[in-house]
């Protein structure tokens, strides 16, 4: 089993330009989930999926904040248009059921 | 809602002892799951230990092992014989077992280990 698979692993962009990552979840976890860290405010849930339907998205900061799960086996999270303040490592985690949870390598995220 | 905390941002061990790192949560629920993970400076998150809050007995993980306190909501991370390689970031974290709830971790802020030669 290869993991929760995220790309790209670094990302530099300027202010303003569309930014889209992705995460490959491992086979048979029917649960998803995109988390933001910073040094500010530390590891902060975005959004939840349960059988590629998001659940809650209420931890999105904002409206140029998007995310799809299209199928099982992928998701992405999109930023448009990205800005300086969304500079921070962003986690893809899943879960086949409530104790079980594995974390991608994570993207860090430059805005300039 | 519930909240986890993590008292000490930094701590320090010399290699081969011991150390304590603290963790202390609020739930109104009974039912729930408590997590340690470890971030290195590879960034990657790794499960070190995973307690089911209605199991008395505590988890253990070769020299990793916690202290659950269920009535004074506290769950600590106990290293023993400590080793280089275990400087990192410690997150403790938090998930509800209840089917209705949201199931995410809600995660402290860290602590972040250093290890002395």
């Amino acid at each position: 089993d290869a993991g929760v698979i995220q790309s790209p692993r670094h990302e530099v962009t300027e202010m303003g330009q569309e930014v889209t990552l992705r995460c490959k979840p491992i086979s048979g976890h029917n649960s998803l989930f995109w988390y933001r860290q910073t040094m500010m405010r530390g590891l902060e849930l975005l959004i939840y999926f349960n059988n590629n339907v998001p659940i809650d998205d209420s931890g999105m900061p904002e409206d140029r904040f998007s995310a799809k799960m299209p199928n099982a086996s992928f998701s992405t999270l999109k930023i448009q248009p990205s800005e300086p303040r969304d500079s921070a490592v962003y986690f893809c985690a899943s879960s086949p059921t409530r104790a079980g949870y594995t974390f991608g390598s994570g993207t860090r995220l430059t805005v300039v | 809602a519930q909240t986890v905390t993590q008292s000490q941002p930094e701590m320090s061990v010399q290699e081969a002892e011991t150390v304590t790192l603290s963790c202390t949560y609020d739930t109104s629920e009974s039912d729930y799951y408590l997590f340690w993970y470890k971030q290195p400076p590879s960034r990657q998150m790794i499960l070190v230990i995973r307690q089911e809050a209605y199991k008395q007995q505590n988890a253990t993980e070769n020299r990793f092992s916690v202290n659950f306190q269920k009535a004074a909501k506290s769950f600590s991370l106990k290293i023993s014989d400590s080793q280089l390689g275990d400087a990192a970031m410690y997150f403790c974290a938090y998930r509800s077992a209840f089917w209705g709830s949201q199931g995410n971790l809600i995660f402290g802020k860290g602590t972040k280990l250093s290890v002395k030669p």
